[in-house]
């Protein structure tokens, strides 16, 4: 099943636990990004990476790290969780080029107690 | 700076009207125009994109230079077409980033 993957779905945690959503696709592309979507439905890009670089970084704090161990993954570290931290994470993949779609996972909710 | 606008948080419509999503744009350069569909329960997926100026699932959306406007169509609304859409803009250069709307969520009554 060719598709882009993220592990957990659900994750309940406390202030102040570090934590990590994982990110697999096997769509053979070479650039994938993670994004942040509120409460009220707003997303927002935060990450890019391309070819196992970071080509975007949008002003996240730097609790958040992004770590791509080769194409096909990109994982989202997050130390120090805060309250406001609690949203829905999406991760992306695409081919490089701005006409190209991405193909977004399923989203891993977090909430931080 | 890439900027997108949807006015509307809520269009709530009766099945058989039309539908218009409004889409307004700020951007310097060239860009290029996308609506994405997240449909309950399901991942957000591509509806459709200006360059290919095609129709998908009856929708249609023509990118207005002029009024910075990329606003989604659709001749007559059905039920599965309830959703949240988001309209999305890459501008040319910065590495694949889209800037999405704040979406509009559709509800499509009987």
């Amino acid at each position: 099943d060719t598709a882009v993957s993220q592990t957990p779905k659900y994750l309940v945690t406390q202030m102040g636990n570090d934590k990590s959503i994982k990110c697999e696709q096997n769509l053979g592309h070479d650039t994938m990004y993670w994004y942040k979507q509120d409460s009220k439905k707003f997303l927002k890009i935060m990450f890019s990476y391309n070819n196992k670089e970071l080509i975007i970084n949008e002003t996240v704090p730097n609790r958040f790290s992004p770590k791509s161990p080769d194409k096909a993954h990109l994982n989202l570290h997050i130390n120090s969780l805060e309250l406001g931290d609690s949203a829905v994470y999406f991760c992306a993949s695409s081919h490089s080029g701005g006409y190209n779609e991405q193909f977004f996972g399923p989203g891993t909710r977090l909430t931080v107690l | 700076a890439q900027r997108v606008t949807q006015p509307e948080k809520l269009l709530s419509v009766f099945k058989g009207a039309p539908v218009e999503l409004k889409c307004n744009y700020s951007y310097s350069g060239s860009p290029e125009l996308f609506w994405y569909v997240q449909y309950s329960r399901q991942r957000l997926q591509l509806l459709l994109r200006h360059i290919s100026r095609e129709s998908i699932k009856g929708f249609t959306a023509d990118l207005n230079k002029g009024e910075t406007s990329f606003h989604l169509k659709k001749p007559f609304a059905q039920e599965e077409d309830s959703a949240m859409y988001y309209c999305a803009l890459s501008g040319t250069g910065g590495g694949n980033k889209l800037t999405f709307g704040t979406g509009t969520q559709l509800k499509v009554e009987l």
